[in-house]
């Protein structure tokens, strides 16, 4: 089982849908979370770090389940600007090596 | 723009052959990271880079191997390059909590 799953998609949703990902991560010791955000080409963006409360940044909203060893990220009112590949990034309790999921892609349409 | 800067931006190497990738680091961070990410794929730890230390290593064969300077900016070094090495390489610069991490644009390596 890999360290960190998500399902590639691709997500296709039209403009204003709500849409989640979600990511699970195998190793109970891991202690932080992070959403990243990458455009066809170009290098990885930090979208916004999950807090075991669950956090929210406009339209985007991020939770942590550490019972099933999950975390997800929530899109409303999609916009086509939305349209890109979200990593979803775990760190290990006492480790600074961060491992990254292979994506998943979202693809937003008129 | 995230200040970390990569070069070359793409790259062009026959088998066999050696390349040097370079990364610089944004202000007041002192931990480089380097990444390869195949097509499809999410970036797959290399090794980590901190005060000139390296502080951890995925699972990338010896002929993989790193700098870091004293201010921070770092190299990659792969020596005989397979045709599996084309990839996209980015380098992050951090704190070595890794609170948050920027990411380069990327050094694009072609090996034909």
């Amino acid at each position: 089982r890999k360290e960190v799953e998500q399902d590639p998609g691709p997500f296709n949703v039209p403009e204003g849908a709500t849409v989640a990902f979600n990511c699970t991560y195998s190793n109970s010791a891991s202690q932080s979370f992070f959403w990243y955000r990458q455009d066809c080409r170009k290098e990885p963006k930090l979208l916004m770090s999950v807090y075991s409360s669950g956090n929210e940044d406009g339209r985007f909203t991020a939770q942590l389940n550490r019972a099933s060893q999950y975390i997800s990220l929530l899109i409303r009112d999609s916009k086509l600007s939305d349209s890109a590949t979200y990593l979803c990034v775990v760190n290990m309790e006492g480790s600074y090596i961060p491992t990254f999921g292979r994506g998943t892609s979202l693809i937003v349409h008129p | 723009e995230t200040g970390v800067t990569q070069s070359p931006t793409h790259l062009i190497k026959t088998r066999g052959q050696q390349v040097t990738l370079r990364c610089s680091s944004q202000s007041g961070h002192n931990t480089v990271s380097w990444y390869q990410q195949a097509l499809g794929q999410g970036p797959q730890f290399i090794f980590q880079y901190y005060r000139e230390e390296e502080n951890g290593r995925g699972n990338f064969p010896p002929r993989f191997s790193g700098l870091q300077f004293p201010n921070y900016s770092s190299e990659l070094n792969v020596n005989a390059l397979e045709l599996d090495d084309s990839a996209l390489y980015l380098c992050a610069s951090s704190f070595v909590d890794y609170t948050e991490a920027f990411f380069g644009q990327g050094t694009r390596l072609t090996v034909v």
